[in-house]
């Protein structure tokens, strides 16, 4: 039982570079989220979907770029990494409005 | 933004004893009211979603209830334990489109 999964689980980038993170789920749910974590502040809201090919923005999307071609996967695109995007990432996907969301055990993403 | 606070950020207690947490939110486009328990190193595991006034829900020794009016829930454990600590988060729908705003969540250590 798979459930969300996320890769990578690190990363270390460099100011500018751009990379992608993967977000897979083998439910069948049409909701999928990313959230970032910072160190008192949270989780917040990046970009979400609610089916294959609708996607918007939450409440930080600035900087990331998402898509969703498949039920299946929604990937997190940073375009050109800045140092304020070192945080952990979460993807979380749910059957419907009123269900639970199932979290990804996190990446780790650092930019120096 | 949306404003969800929680209280208090963080609770020392001893094993069995009781407690007890507030998350706050705005008591107007409500649609659902998420509990999730996050454990140091894992991904957030959902407790409840809520979303009628008056709900109360109950798993185990954690039970939580819902005033959507005045824009609150409460989460209980009785007798905590040790293996209870974690963060607790509570998490906002407004829009039905589980685009959650979350709290900075209560920090609970439970000792022997």
């Amino acid at each position: 039982n798979a459930g969300v999964t996320q890769t990578p689980k690190f990363q270390v980038l460099k100011t500018g570079q751009s990379m992608t993170l993967q977000c897979a789920q083998d439910m069948n749910h049409e909701y999928m989220s990313w959230y970032r974590q910072d160190p008192g502040m949270g989780l917040r809201l990046i970009h979400y979907s609610v089916g294959a090919g609708i996607t918007d923005q939450g409440e930080v999307p600035n900087g990331y770029n998402v898509s969703r071609s498949t039920t299946e996967d929604f990937p997190l695109r940073l375009l050109s990494a800045a140092p304020s995007q070192t945080s952990v990432y979460f993807c979380a996907s749910s059957s419907a409005v009123w269900e639970p969301q199932h979290f990804g055990d996190g990446t780790r993403l650092s930019i120096l | 933004i949306l404003n969800v606070e929680q209280s208090p950020q963080s609770l020392h207690v001893q094993e069995g004893d009781s407690t007890n947490f507030t998350c706050s939110f705005p008591s107007s486009n409500f649609y659902a009211l998420h509990w999730y328990r996050w454990e140091t190193a894992k991904s957030p595991e959902a407790l409840f979603v809520m979303t009628l006034n008056g709900d109360e829900k109950k798993k185990g020794r954690i039970s939580a209830t819902l005033n959507t009016k005045e824009g609150y829930s409460y989460l209980y454990i009785k007798g905590s334990q040790p293996e209870d600590s974690a963060t607790y988060l509570c998490a906002f729908d407004r829009e039905a489109g589980n685009m959650l705003t979350f709290g900075g969540g209560t920090r609970l250590m439970v000792k022997p």
